[in-house]
């Protein structure tokens, strides 16, 4: 069972636009979820990270909307650049074990 | 700061064959995980530590994996006898948890494993 669902699979943006990618959780006792970047060859490497009593967080170009209610959280990379292309995983985790990732959104984008 | 290390980087073996997986987490970090991601795939948490104390294996196939960290700091990952399906990178990670529960994870580079 996918505990963290994440669409789309792919996504091809022009430089400069936003990018936006969706995750959806079941297990409400959940209490954080981050993001997660990844070149090839590399280890995911943190992004940014919400706790559900926040609706929104934003560091640079990069904000996560959180919908408690909805049970759905997304990362909306603004003015996006060629640099940005890589593989994005949402994940969620609860106390004290746990970490569950999305299947990853691969971002390309172009010049 | 050093990051996590990982050792081999690839590994190249024949099923029913055994191999090992080493990582050596950041200083000072009393939690590693260990992941396994498939090509295509997001990274899926075979066990995580707690210093040398297992916190979560629920996912490890215990058949045939196990791992350890003994004096709570480097940690091995074996597998004995691989599978075709073991084919993947093995993740290295850790963590220091901090008051109000901050999981920063610091991923290691991984160990690429083909089992043919």
């Amino acid at each position: 069972q996918q505990q963290v669902k994440q669409s789309p699979q792919s996504l091809i943006v022009q430089k400069g636009g936003i990018s936006i990618i969706n995750c959806a959780y079941e297990n409400t006792a959940f209490d954080y979820f981050p993001w997660y970047q990844q070149f090839p060859g590399k280890g995911p490497a943190l992004l940014i990270a919400i706790r559900p009593d926040v609706s929104e967080k934003k560091e640079g170009r990069f904000t996560i909307s959180f919908n408690k209610s909805a049970k759905q959280f997304s990362l909306h990379i603004m003015d996006s650049q060629p640099g940005d292309s890589a593989t994005y995983f949402c994940a969620a985790s609860r106390d004290p074990s746990g970490f569950y990732f999305g299947t990853g959104t691969s971002l390309t984008v172009i010049p | 700061e050093a990051g996590v290390a990982q050792s081999p980087r690839y590994k190249i073996i024949e099923k029913r064959q055994s191999v090992a997986f080493w990582c050596n987490p950041i200083s000072g970090h009393a939690t590693l995980y260990w992941y396994q991601q498939i090509l295509g795939q997001g990274p899926k948490l075979l066990i995580q530590f707690q210093n040398n104390g297992v916190v979560d294996d629920s996912q490890l196939p215990k058949d045939r994996f196990s791992a350890e960290r003994l004096k709570g700091v480097d940690s091995t990952l074996k597998i004995q006898p691989a599978k075709l399906e073991d084919s993947a990178v093995y993740l290295c990670a850790s963590s220091s948890i901090r008051w109000g529960g901050h999981y920063e994870q610091y991923f290691g580079p991984g160990t690429r494993l083909t089992v043919t």
